[in-house]
């Protein structure tokens, strides 16, 4: 079964500092790949996602993500983070005209202001 | 466009009672799908439904546990005999067909006590 595992559950950071959440998944064929936030109470929104072509996805918020097919990497960066980007972010993978999204168990940000 | 939503977004059931949760999905919207996210976990995939069927249950508890997705009116996941392992968060995501992500609704929180 597919899985997806996200490498840190807690990461805290200050305020311009970068920002890398690692995701891997163990299915080896084509997938559709996605990043979702969540703010503190609030519902899953999408930060971006990937179905084929460029493997460096721009996403909303200043987000980007680059899927590497030989790694089974798709992981999430932004360059300078701020206070508001505090949020926990799942990576999810589908297979193409796949039943469900498998998520990843989520990584917490804190940013410092 | 009022988004998926879901209600209520706090419920309390005593042990034993039935809890009764609602997805209304995205206006256009017809393929359904249930979530649950246990603390410090990601989210489960529970069922994946489109009008009057279920597509996929693979995620469903065998017992006490059930999904509908009406012709007409919302979605309803059904918990019969609530037990205190049941308090999680719901969410249920909607989209116009299998290969588009998801959008969230804001989740149901269950709490038994």
């Amino acid at each position: 079964a597919q899985s997806v595992s996200q490498h840190n559950h807690h990461v805290i950071l200050s305020e311009a500092a970068s920002l890398e959440l690692g995701c891997n998944y163990s299915y080896g064929g084509t997938v559709n790949l996605f990043w979702y936030v969540q703010y503190p109470g609030q519902h899953l929104q999408l930060l971006l996602k990937y179905f084929s072509g460029d493997p460096l996805v721009k996403g909303i918020k200043g987000f980007e993500a680059e899927f590497i097919k030989s790694k089974f990497s798709f992981n999430l960066r932004k360059p300078s983070v701020q206070w508001s980007d505090t949020a926990e972010y799942f990576c999810a993978v589908t297979e193409p005209y796949g039943n469900k999204l498998v998520f990843g168990a989520g990584t917490i940000l804190r940013v410092k202001s | 466009n009022a988004g998926v939503m879901q209600n209520p977004r706090h419920l309390v059931r005593r042990r034993g009672q039935e809890a009764r949760l609602r997805c209304s999905p995205m206006k256009g919207h017809s393929h359904v799908y249930w979530y649950r996210q246990l603390p410090e976990e990601g989210l489960k995939f529970m069922v994946y439904l489109q009008k009057e069927n279920i597509i996929d249950e693979s995620g469903m508890p065998k017992e006490r546990f059930s999904a509908e997705f009406p012709k007409e009116g919302p979605s309803i996941l059904r918990i019969q005999q609530v037990v205190r392992g049941d308090s999680a968060a719901y969410f249920c995501a909607s989209s116009p067909d299998r290969a588009s992500g998801y959008t969230f609704g804001s989740g149901t929180r269950l709490t038994v006590v």
